[in-house]
Order: structure tokens, then C-alpha cells, then sequence
């Protein structure tokens, strides 16, 4: 059973650009988590998506950043207009249910964008 | 909301030597606790969760934690470091919230391992 797949692994936008990060949770699993992890801090939680929902984005910056997880194919992180403070490693986490405290989540092995 | 401090953002020790790395966390409920190691370019891989049982927990690698209610610590200790042992380590809380959790991690503490 393959983990939580993210692609790509490293991305170079200049700035201005469009980013988009793929993440395919675990097999089964219908819930996703995106986190943020800026240099030498720990994971910031961005976004809870279900399956053609979002459940909770209040971790989201307001503008620029949207996130998507439709029927079919992957969860999209959209980054719009990258700036360098958009420079991060972003990881996505899937759970089978939500679960409520004890639902583990699995996270996949993140993508590192580098903005210039 | 509920909170995370790592003390120390890097601890070094030798081989052979003990392993404590310490986390507090500051929450108005019961709080879940959560360990995650993640390796250079590596995701995060869980360790140890508690879930209000036993308030010593057991984890991979033999790493183990120990749930302090009174000094609302989550400490991760292991008797003897191995080289394989260096990596970031993360203490979490989980928020649960209408029936799902997200998780706030503190900022992670690097362990050092010299031989």
C-alpha cells in the first residue's frame, strides 16, 4: 500500500509565477491535511479537505493561496503570484477518517519550493 | 488554542548516552500528544502518540514518552542514542474540532549524535 504520494518533491518558481502541489492520500483514505513549514519553525496547519469539500482553510493566507481535493485525481495546493516568503516545504497529510482526536494521520514526504 | 514548546532547538549527546528531549504544551481540554521524527528531506513519521491510556507510552525505534498532567510536559526520552537517531524531532497536540483533528507542532528539535 503506497504512503501519502506529493510531486513534485522540489519546485523552482520565480516570482510572479503559479505553483501547484500534488498530493494522493493513502489508498481508502478520504481525508487531507496540508501544513506549511517555514525555515526553523515547526508544520503550520493550512487546510482539511474532503473529497469536492473544504472543511476548514482558517490556517490559509487570505490571498493568493487556494486548495482543491475534487471527485477524481489528486489534492491541489494553488499558489498564486509566488512570492519568496512563499519559500516553505509544504506537506500533505491524509487520514482515513476524520476522526475526531485519535485519527492518524499519515504525511507524505513533502515539496520544497524555492522562490527566486 | 492550544500551544507546543520545544525546549532547546538543538540537544547533542554521544552515542550510547540518553535521549531527553523536552515538550510542554499548554491546552484547555485533555490533550492528544503526538512524537514525529523527520529525517533530511524526509516526511514526518510518527513515534509515539498518547491518547489519555496509559500515561507512559511506547514507541518505534525504542523511544518512549511519558504524559505529566501536573507539569504539562510530554517528554520523549530513549536510554541509548545510536547514530541512526539524528534527525528533527516534532512534539504535536491535537485540536479536535467537530469531529476531526488537525495537529499544532512545536518548532522541532534537532538531535545531535556524535560517535
Amino acid at each position: 500500500n503506497a504512503g501519502v504520494m506529493q510531486n513534485p518533491r522540489h519546485l523552482v518558481r520565480r516570482r510572479g509565477q503559479e505553483a501547484r502541489l500534488r498530493c494522493s492520500p493513502m489508498k481508502g483514505h478520504s481525508h487531507v491535511y496540508w501544513y506549511r513549514q517555514l525555515p526553523e519553525e515547526g508544520l503550520k496547519f493550512m487546510v482539511y479537505l474532503q473529497k469536492e469539500n473544504i472543511i476548514d482553510e482558517s490556517g490559509m493566507p487570505k490571498e493568493r493561496f487556494s486548495a482543491e481535493f475534487p471527485k477524481e485525481g489528486p489534492s491541489i495546493l494553488r499558489i498564486q503570484q509566488v512570492v519568496r516568503g512563499d519559500s516553505a516545504a509544504y506537506f500533505c497529510a491524509s487520514s482515513q477518517t476524520g476522526g475526531g482526536l485519535t485519527a492518524e494521520a499519515f504525511f507524505g514526504q513533502g515539496t520544497r519550493l524555492t522562490v527566486v | 488554542a492550544q500551544s507546543v514548546t520545544q525546549l532547546g532547538s538543538h540537544v547533542s549527546v554521544s552515542e550510547g548516552a540518553l535521549v531527553l528531549l523536552r515538550c510542554n504544551y499548554s491546552s484547555s481540554v485533555p490533550p492528544y500528544l503526538f512524537w514525529y521524527v523527520q529525517y533530511p528531506n524526509q516526511g514526518l513519521q510518527l513515534l509515539l502518540k498518547y491518547t489519555s491510556a496509559a500515561t507512559l507510552v511506547k514507541g518505534i525505534n525504542g523511544f518512549e514518552a511519558e504524559f505529566k498532567k501536573s507539569e504539562t510536559s510530554f517528554h520523549l526520552t530513549k536510554p541509548s542514542a545510536h547514530m541512526s537517531d539524528a534527525a528533527e524531532y516534532f512534539c504535536a497536540v491535537s485540536e479536535g474540532q467537530s469531529g476531526y483533528s488537525t495537529l499544532t507542532f512545536g518548532k522541532g528539535t534537532m538531535l545531535l549524535v556524535s560517535p
